[in-house]
């Protein structure tokens, strides 16, 4: 069975603090793992995928995540926040069978 | 041009009609799938496609059918919709690399908000 958790809802952060959007995952084969993010009213965009590279990856806008297999984790972090971050992210994993979405995290950003 | 394009991008119609949600993609990507969004669920697998001829359900397929007419085109049926079909629809396709392994890209469209009232 494949899934996908994101381990919070919600979180909040202060502008200029660090962003940590959590991600763990299930598969039975190894998985491409990918962030997407929506902004209000939008549809979704790419910000960064791991295919079975270097396990720590870089994306668009600062972001990066580390893809851990020992803990099947695929974390998102970003060293300081900006106002226009708010929006919801999703955690995305790919098998050959198919590709499941976490549920989301909406990410609040505090002038 | 997008390389996944949606159609109609929003929609509203009454219980009981019967409505198609179309996407075509110039990524010539073999798998094509239709999810839907709603608030707090992310989005669920409706059907998946990964050629013409190969055409699977997802977990909440009921209520639901699809045609791939080609390889560009995946059409999503609602056959008489009700109002818990109210959502926001994406298209999406990929490929998948056999001889690496794993997926390359993960192209969506924009999206279709459909209503029903």
């Amino acid at each position: 069975a494949q899934s996908v958790t994101q381990l919070d809802s919600h979180v909040s952060v202060s502008e200029g603090t660090p962003v940590l959007l959590r991600c763990n995952y299930s598969s039975s084969y190894s998985p491409s793992l990918f962030w997407y993010v929506q902004h209000p009213n939008k549809g979704l965009q790419l910000l960064l995928k791991y295919t079975s590279a270097a396990t720590l990856v870089k994306g668009i806008n600062g972001f990066e995540a580390e893809f851990k297999k020992s803990e099947t984790s695929f974390h998102l972090t970003k060293p300081s926040a900006h106002m226009s971050d708010a929006a919801e992210y999703f955690c995305v994993v790919g098998s050959y069978q198919k590709v499941t979405f976490g549920t989301g995290t909406k990410l609040q950003v505090i002038p | 041009d997008a390389d996944v394009t949606q159609t109609p991008r929003n929609r509203i119609t009454k219980t009981g009609k019967r409505i198609m949600l179309e996407c075509s993609q110039t990524k010539g990507h073999d798998r094509m799938y239709w999810y839907r969004q709603d608030p707090g669920l992310g989005l669920r697998l409706i059907y998946y496609s990964f050629d013409v001829k190969d055409i699977n359900k997802g977990e909440i397929s009921d209520g639901y059918s699809v045609s791939r007419q080609a390889q560009a085109k995946f059409s999503l049926s609602l056959e008489s919709a009700i109002p818990n079909q109210t959502a926001l629809y994406f298209c999406a396709t990929s490929d998948f690399l056999t001889g690496t392994g794993g997926y390359s890209s993960l192209h969506f469209g924009n999206g279709t908000r459909l209503t029903v009232t």
